[in-house]
C-alpha cells in the first residue's frame, strides 16, 4: 500500500529558531500534499495544501510567512516553522494525495511532534 | 462551512461488545464521508468510506451507512477486539473537493 513518511518524528527546539519537517511519499508520486496540525485531544486542523511546483494554498488564519511550505518534487514536501515560539508546539501531520480507482485517497504520515522551549 | 461532530470519548468497552461511535455532519451538496483510524504510534489509515447517500462502507468488521436524511455516518462493529483500541476520526470531503474536514476523534479502549 501507499506509504508516507515524516522526518523527524519528534523535535525539540529553542524559541526563536526554525524547524523543518519533511513529508515523503515513498512508493507513489503526489502532486498534492496536505499539512495538518493536531492539538492534544483535538481534531486535525488543515493548515495548507501543498502543490508540486507551485505555491501552497493556506487556510484562513494560518500565517504563510511563519509556516513555509515547499513542494519541490513529486515525492517531497517540507514544512518549516520559522521563529518558533512555545505556542507552535503541536503535532504536525502530513498526507499525500493519490488517485485511486474510485477517485482520490489521502495517505497520512505518522506525524511529527514539535516542542518549543 | 462544512463541519463534522462525533461522539466524545474516551470510550471503554469489553472484548466482544457492540460498538457504536456517532458522527453527524454539516455540508452543502453531497459530500463523501470517511472513517479513519489511528493506532498508537502510527499515522491515520482509511478504515472505510461512502460517497453517496445510502452507501454502506465496510472493512475489518466495521460498518457505516451514509444517511443523508439524518446527516449521519455512525460507525458500528458487532464484536470488538482488543486490537481495535485506537483513535477513530470521522471526516468528510465536500462535493468536488480534495480537502478533508475532521471530527474531533474518539479514543476507543477495549479491555480483555
Amino acid at each position: 500500500g501507499a506509504v508516507v513518511s515524516q522526518h523527524p518524528s519528534w523535535v525539540i527546539c529553542k524559541s526563536g529558531t526554525s524547524v523543518k519537517i519533511e513529508c515523503r511519499s515513498l512508493d507513489f508520486q503526489a502532486t498534492t500534499m496536505f499539512w495538518y496540525r493536531q492539538f492534544p485531544k483535538q481534531s486535525l486542523m488543515l493548515m495548507a495544501t501543498s502543490n508540486e511546483g507551485s505555491k501552497a494554498t493556506y487556510e484562513q488564519g494560518v500565517e504563510k510567512d511563519k509556516f513555509l511550505i515547499n513542494h519541490a518534487s513529486l515525492t517531497l514536501s517540507t514544512l518549516t516553522v520559522t521563529s518558533a515560539h512555545p505556542e507552535d508546539s503541536s503535532f504536525y501531520i502530513c498526507s499525500a494525495h493519490q488517485r485511486t480507482g474510485g477517485g482520490y485517497e489521502q495517505y497520512f504520515g505518522p506525524g511529527t511532534r514539535l516542542t518549543v522551549t | 462551512g462544512d463541519s463534522v461532530t462525533q461522539m466524545e470519548g474516551p470510550v471503554t468497552l469489553s472484548e466482544e461488545a457492540f460498538l457504536t461511535i456517532n458522527c453527524t455532519y454539516t455540508a452543502t451538496g453531497y459530500p463523501s464521508l470517511f472513517w479513519y483510524v489511528q493506532y498508537p504510534g502510527e499515522g491515520l489509515q482509511l478504515l472505510l468510506k461512502a460517497t453517496k447517500a445510502d452507501d454502506k462502507g465496510s472493512n475489518k468488521g466495521f460498518e457505516a451507512t451514509y444517511r443523508k436524511e439524518t446527516t449521519s455516518f455512525h460507525l458500528e462493529k458487532g464484536s470488538v477486539q482488543v486490537s481495535d483500541s485506537a483513535v477513530y476520526f470521522c471526516a468528510l470531503s465536500g462535493q468536488g473537493a480534495q480537502k478533508l474536514v475532521f471530527g474531533q476523534g474518539t479514543r476507543l479502549t477495549i479491555n480483555p
